[in-house]
């Protein structure tokens, strides 16, 4: 079975300063992962996808994640966060029969 | 385009009443997925309907049915409800099945259970 593990519920960084969620996935074949922000009230907006091409994916808003199979990682970064960042963010991993299984989800804080 | 519409946005029931949420799909798109997020469980996959057939289904129990229409519309049903239901209930529309295609979700349906 598949899963992934996002270390640590909330993240604080300050406006400017550099965006690090971590995610950790299982998976027996290879993998489809994903990055999705929910703003409050409202569904998930994809973000990025890998899907077994390149191993840096870049997204929207800035944000990037890079794939490392020998960590089984799929981590997110924003080189300088902004006030409209805040949110939550979720790491999900897809198996071929397309059953998604999202992370707990990080919340992410970001203080002036 | 328009997106993903779910209706309704809030809604409160009572334990054991039945509860019907409906989704429409980004026109064009012919998957629906459905899923239950709550602050102790999580965002948890329920099923997907493809052209009117399930696809899929996550490990819940029997209460939790749904149904598409030839138009791509769907709708979930919860009979019997009880207080760990209440959540937020997401719908996600593709235009295909399978992890390849991009899913898009819509604002949910909040259901209260008292």
């Amino acid at each position: 079975a598949q899963s992934v593990t996002q270390l640590g519920s909330h993240v604080s960084v300050s406006e400017g300063a550099l965006v690090l969620l971590r995610c950790n996935y299982s998976s027996s074949v290879p993998p489809y992962l994903f990055w999705y922000v929910q703003y409050p009230n409202q569904g998930l907006q994809l973000l990025l996808k890998y899907t077994s091409a390149a191993t840096l994916v870049k997204g929207i808003n800035g944000f990037e994640a890079e794939f490392k199979k020998s960590e089984t990682s799929f981590h997110l970064t924003k080189p300088s966060a902004h006030m409209s960042d805040a949110a939550e963010y979720f790491c999900a991993v897809s198996d071929p029969n397309n059953d998604m299984r999202f992370g707990a989800g990080t919340r992410l804080t970001v203080k002036p | 385009k328009a997106g993903v519409t779910q209706t309704p946005r809030y809604l409160i029931k009572t334990r054991g009443q039945q509860v019907t949420l409906s989704c429409s799909p980004i026109s064009g798109h012919r998957s629906v997925s459905w899923y239950q997020q709550t602050p102790g469980q999580g965002l948890q996959f329920l099923f997907e309907y493809f052209s009117e057939t399930q696809r899929n289904k996550g490990n819940f129990p029997g209460r939790f049915s749904g149904r598409q229409f030839s138009n791509s519309r769907s709708e979930m049903n919860v009979s019997t409800l009880e207080l760990g239901d209440s959540a937020l209930y997401l719908c996600a529309s593709s235009s295909g099945t399978g992890r390849a295609y991009e899913q898009y979700f819509g604002p949910g349906t909040r259901l209260t259970v008292t």
